[in-house]
């Protein structure tokens, strides 16, 4: 059974930094592309970064450009974020994704159970 | 505000038919496939429709997926108290290079 296990989240001053990780299992994690998606509280969800199998192509949701960067270890089938100039609107449960399908594996078929993210002084 | 617009909130019977429709424009769903995911809230999302119309193994035919122009719908037959939960449209926006979501609709079995 595919696993995803985020971990990394917890509470951070703004303008702190922080990086997540996802461990992934149970599947060739070289062949496929790997995404984060968020959930603020009361809000829906929303994408933020996607990186292809090979880190060929990365891409950033507007809200995060330039502040956060998407990674991954394909030896340690692992998945990361690092966040950096936090903002009290980043606060969110923070998803792992498996991607398939078209446009950098826009298609998320199996998701972590996610790590919370709390942005406040 | 989403690139996708979904209903807040839709409700019917147990046993009952719902849709839920997804609007967007050419740049996203006119030209892509539409994805619907099912979540409950403090759980892990589940992927319900790909490609517009095509259920993973172990989602059952009580769920389907339709396609029009720069629509999407979601459609679920005999509902069930199980069902209620949010529901959220995606799909990749050719113009803008990112996934996109709909604002997601909760879904009450009455």
């Amino acid at each position: 059974e595919v696993q995803l296990v985020e971990s990394g989240g917890g509470l951070v001053k703004p303008g702190g930094s922080l990086r997540l990780s996802c461990a992934a299992s149970a599947f060739s994690f070289t062949t496929y592309s790997m995404n984060w998606v968020r959930q603020a509280p009361g809000k829906g969800l929303e994408w933020v970064s996607s990186i292809s199998s090979t880190s060929n192509y990365i891409y950033y949701a507007d809200s995060v450009k330039g502040r956060f960067t998407i990674s991954r270890d394909n030896a340690k089938n692992s998945l990361y974020l690092q966040m950096n100039s936090l903002r009290a609107e980043d606060t969110a449960v923070y998803y792992c994704a498996r991607g398939f399908g078209a446009n950098c594996g826009s298609v998320f078929d199996n998701w972590g159970q996610g790590t919370l993210v709390i942005v406040s002084s | 505000q989403s690139v996708l617009t979904q209903p807040p909130s839709v409700s019917a019977a147990p046993g009952q038919k719902v849709t839920i429709s997804c609007s967007g424009s050419n740049s996203n769903i006119g030209n892509n496939y539409v994805s619907w995911y099912q979540h409950l809230p403090g759980t892990a999302p589940k992927l319900l429709i790909y490609d517009n119309n095509k259920r993973p193994s172990g989602i059952p035919d009580r769920f389907s997926g339709s396609k029009s122009g720069t629509s999407g719908t979601l459609g679920i037959t005999g509902l069930q108290t199980g069902d209620e939960a949010d529901y959220y449209c995606g799909t990749w926006d050719s113009r803008l290079s990112v996934v996109v979501f709909g604002g997601g609709t909760k879904l009450t079995v009455l």
